[in-house]
């Protein structure tokens, strides 16, 4: 049983696109995070949530929503893609923010063409 | 000057070496560190936390020097499946989410 799962788990699509990533974890943890990993490896956080709550916004273009609608699910929608958006996206938990480990979806390895 | 640094490597070893890493990171009120370890096209994946007073897991132990800020990672006896991306990870000033280096790649040959 996938602690936390992301789907999907490729996405190629066209520039200028609306795409949607979702995340769910079973875990029962309060905190859930995307992180973006570019072609150089580097893992950067994107947002991060507490009980549905943005705690966490990074420099990110506002085409990126992330939404919860509940603390189990962190959904990442991104609108107009494009080219530089290419990458791996990680959803992961944790129980207690930065205190605790991070479990990690699988990523979704995005291609915009 | 960057939150977690890491030489990137590639450290490369023959089976049954020991290796080590270092990580260096610039908030001096974190609390919770860790090493992760990536495979390729993988998620990353908790390998150990790491303790004040330094702990060990089978062939690998962790230490900390919080004066110098400073962690780092001893791998004795390499295997070949040792082979894979260390990520030295840290919590963010605020303790709401966790820092990540840029790793440090370890190829263990035969």
């Amino acid at each position: 049983d996938t602690a936390v799962s992301q789907t999907p788990k490729y996405l190629v699509t066209q520039m200028g696109n609306d795409k949607s990533i979702k995340c769910e974890q079973n875990l029962g943890h309060d905190t859930m995070y995307w992180y973006k990993q570019d072609s150089k490896k580097f893992l950067k956080i994107m947002f991060s949530y507490n009980n549905k709550e943005l705690i966490i916004n990074e420099t990110v273009p506002n085409r990126f929503s992330p939404k919860s609608p509940d603390k189990a699910h962190l959904n990442l929608h991104i609108n107009s893609l494009e080219l530089g958006d290419s990458a791996v996206y990680f959803c992961a938990s944790s129980q207690e923010g930065g205190l605790t480990e991070a479990f990690f979806g699988q990523g979704t390895r995005l291609t915009v063409v | 000057r960057k939150e977690v640094e890491q030489d990137p490597g590639p450290f490369n070893v023959p089976e049954g070496a020991t290796v080590a890493f270092n990580c260096t990171y610039s908030n001096s009120a974190s609390q919770s560190f860790f090493w992760y370890r990536q495979d390729c096209r993988k998620e990353p994946k908790l390998l150990m936390s790491v303790y004040s007073s330094g702990n060990e897991d089978g062939r690998f132990t962790a230490q900390l020097n919080r004066a110098s800020q400073y962690i780092s990672l001893l791998i004795r006896d390499s295997k070949l499946s040792d082979s894979a991306t260390y990520l030295c990870v840290v919590n963010d000033q605020a303790g709401t989410a966790l820092i990540f280096g840029k790793g440090t790649t370890l190829s263990v040959s035969s």
